[in-house]
């Protein structure tokens, strides 16, 4: 079946430097979402990726998805406290959305 | 409603009970999921509804777990003779549409804690 694999399982930075999750598919992808969670909360949708090489930006955050789009990536430029919390990449082949493992982020003030 | 919701917050059983989580859904979202989320891990999938159609049961971990969504709306996920590994937060998500090969948003309720003593 279809994988999902992130990496790091989890960052711990100095408020002020950038971070970056990586994410990769087993299979092609339709499309890609990122979610983030908070300690204690639930995945909020963060963004949508849909097309080959796309790259989206969000204030700090930047979202690409692979040429191949079996990749994708986000990344976090000089990071907050506010950005705390476990980052979740999700597939979706054609059935429902498999996540991945999640990127735990810890930031030091 | 302004969100999905999820019933109860917490609930704690003992290990051979059978349990019913409750999901009330986006009005409107035609695509329902459950997923469940063990401590410090990720979301592993369980279940799908969209619409009417059959739902994917491939992610249920055995037959111990069924789910049901009645007029395609309110869903419950049935864990019977529950056991201790089952103990994990229980997520349910629902979104606008499935579009030919797109998904739409999936909005999370903020899930069910479930702990079997």
């Amino acid at each position: 079946g279809q994988q999902v694999m992130q990496i790091p399982q989890y960052q711990h930075v100095q408020e002020g430097e950038d971070f970056t999750t990586y994410c990769n598919s087993s299979t092609t992808l339709s499309n890609i979402q990122w979610y983030k969670q908070r300690p204690g909360g639930h995945p909020v949708f963060l963004i949508q990726l849909v097309k080959s090489g796309e790259v989206k930006k969000q204030k700090r955050l930047t979202f690409q998805f692979g040429e191949a789009k079996k990749n994708s990536s986000l990344h976090i430029t000089a990071t907050q406290t506010t950005d705390v919390g476990t980052y979740f990449c999700a597939g979706f082949t054609g059935r429902a959305l498999t996540f991945g493992s999640g990127t735990r982020l810890q930031v030091q003030p | 409603g302004a969100g999905v919701s999820q019933s109860p917050s917490n609930k704690v059983t003992e290990k051979g009970k059978d349990v019913e989580l409750r999901c009330d859904p986006i009005s409107g979202h035609t695509a329902l999921y459950w997923y469940r989320q063990s401590l410090g891990q990720g979301l592993e999938f369980l279940i799908y509804f969209q619409g009417n159609s059959a739902p994917d049961k491939s992610g249920l971990p055995s037959d111990r777990f069924s789910a049901e969504r009645t007029g395609g709306s309110v869903s419950t996920l049935t864990i019977q003779r529950t056991q201790q590994e089952d103990s994990a937060v229980y997520l349910c998500a629902s979104s606008r549409r499935e579009s030919g090969r797109r998904t739409d948003t999936q909005y999370f309720g903020p899930g069910t804690r479930l702990t079997v003593l």
